[in-house]
């Protein structure tokens, strides 16, 4: 069965220094990623999605940045935080036959606090 | 464009009750209609989907969801409510491209 992992679990990080959050997917190839942000534990943000390794595509300009080095590897960074990175951070995989009907599948999230 | 309306920011009922949660959306074409529950400090999980067919789909944990075209709804519905359900529920919707747009979320608080 597939499965999805991320972490850490929680973060706290001091304004301006860098971040790396990773996600994992096990039991499939080829999957679609995304990364999203949720703030207040209500709508979600699409901030990053890839359909292939090296191929990102980002929804929304910020000081953040995705890479997919390897297949079923996604990472985002940023160089140097701000206050408004602050939340919960989503990745999510879907198969990569995916024309739409497929659902998203989510990993446990990040609670990135920045301080 | 695509989008998705929670009208309810939250839903109280009582246990042993039916619910509903309602969820309105605006597509252009065919719609993939999705509900999905976030625990506290959880990802999403998937519940149900609607691609075509039936409108009346059944999926995870006893939930049910009925797609109405003429008014554009894909309420979620469950006869009998537990305390166990309460959690952050979200409908969303997809046109074909890799894009979900999810919306507010509807918190289900149901009450012993």
């Amino acid at each position: 069965s597939q499965t999805i992992h991320q972490w850490p679990a929680t973060l706290v990080q001091p304004v301006g220094s860098p971040l790396s959050l990773e996600c994992t997917v096990e039991g499939t190839s080829n999957p679609n990623l995304y990364w999203y942000r949720q703030a207040a534990g209500r709508g979600l943000q699409l901030l990053f999605y890839s359909v292939g390794i090296g191929q990102i595509s980002s929804e929304v300009p910020q000081n953040l940045s995705a890479s997919r080095p390897q297949d079923r590897q996604f990472i985002l960074s940023s160089k140097k935080l701000l206050l408004s990175d602050s939340g919960f951070y989503l990745c999510a995989w879907s198969g990569m036959d995916d024309a739409g009907s497929q659902p998203q599948h989510f990993g446990d999230g990040t609670r990135l606090s920045i301080l | 464009a695509q989008s998705v309306a929670q009208p309810e920011d939250q839903v109280n009922v009582a246990e042993g009750n039916p619910l509903t949660v309602k969820c309105t959306y605006s597509v252009s074409g065919n719609p993939y209609l999705f509900w999905y529950v976030q625990y506290p400090n959880r990802g999403l999980q998937f519940l149900l989907k609607y691609i075509t067919g039936d409108n009346l789909v059944k999926g995870s944990y006893g939930f049910e969801a009925e797609f109405n075209k003429s008014q554009t709804s894909f309420h979620l519905k469950k006869p009998s409510a537990l305390v166990s359900d309460s959690a952050l529920y979200f409908c969303a919707v997809r046109d074909g491209t890799f894009k979900t747009i999810f919306g507010a979320g509807t918190r289900l608080f149901v009450k012993a």
